[in-house]
């Protein structure tokens, strides 16, 4: 499995743009990148998944570049709810072996 | 639908007791996996099912046991429980081939 590297903090203000980037250098052909969110006390929950390019939905954006050796979540006009911790995976389709990182802790303040 | 249930959501055992942390989802999901959180840390692997009859080992299976006889039932055994043990403990299931987890919201479990 492809190791991935995320910073392990964040700090952002109401109302900005969070980039969160997440390296995977040794990502392999059929691996995806999916990024789960966790809020305190709760089991973490999938926001969005992709191959390459760009992928958006309603909750984020998610960048890969041409090599795929990393990967940009965005979360446009963050709110204090967004307050969260912010998992990077990379797997093939069908992994049963999904463990996930340290992940990045993101504070949002007023 | 109720997704994935965990139950109980708080427990305190003593060191040496045994407990089954349940955990049921009805999505008719074949995979099923259960995770540990220790404070401030990420969430590690201990045991997966692909299928009814079928687990295996994650990254720290040691001190678990889970067999899986129902699709929708998973539960995770503490035979003799330790305080290295005291974790929050998160079950998933998700389609066969899919990639999206879902979680339930965790059985929170002191080892004294």
């Amino acid at each position: 499995l492809a190791k991935t590297t995320q910073p392990i903090s964040m700090d952002s203000y109401e109302g900005q743009e969070v980039n969160i980037t997440c390296s995977h250098n040794n990502i392999a052909t059929n691996d995806y990148i999916t990024w789960y969110q966790q809020f305190p006390s709760q089991g973490p929950r999938f926001i969005i998944q992709g191959y390459k390019t760009k992928v958006t939905n309603e909750v984020a954006s998610l960048f890969i570049p041409a090599d795929r050796k990393s990967s940009t979540l965005s979360l446009p006009r963050v709110s204090l709810s967004d307050t969260a911790v912010y998992y990077c995976l990379v797997a093939p389709p069908n992994n049963n072996d999904m463990r996930f990182g340290a992940g990045t802790r993101l504070t949002v303040k007023p | 639908n109720a997704g994935v249930t965990q139950t109980p959501k708080f427990q305190v055992l003593k060191t040496g007791q045994s407990m089954t942390l349940q955990c049921a989802q009805d999505m008719n999901h074949e995979y099923m996996s259960w995770y540990r959180q220790d404070p401030g840390m990420g969430l590690r692997l201990i045991h997966y099912s692909v299928g009814a009859g079928i687990t295996d080992q994650g990254e720290v299976p040691n001190g678990y046991n889970v067999s899986r006889s129902t699709t929708e039932d998973f539960p995770l055994r503490l035979l003799s429980a330790a305080p290295s043990q005291t974790s929050v403990y998160f079950c998933a299931s998700r389609i066969g081939g899919g990639e999206k987890l879902f979680f339930g919201s965790g059985t929170q479990l002191s080892v004294l």
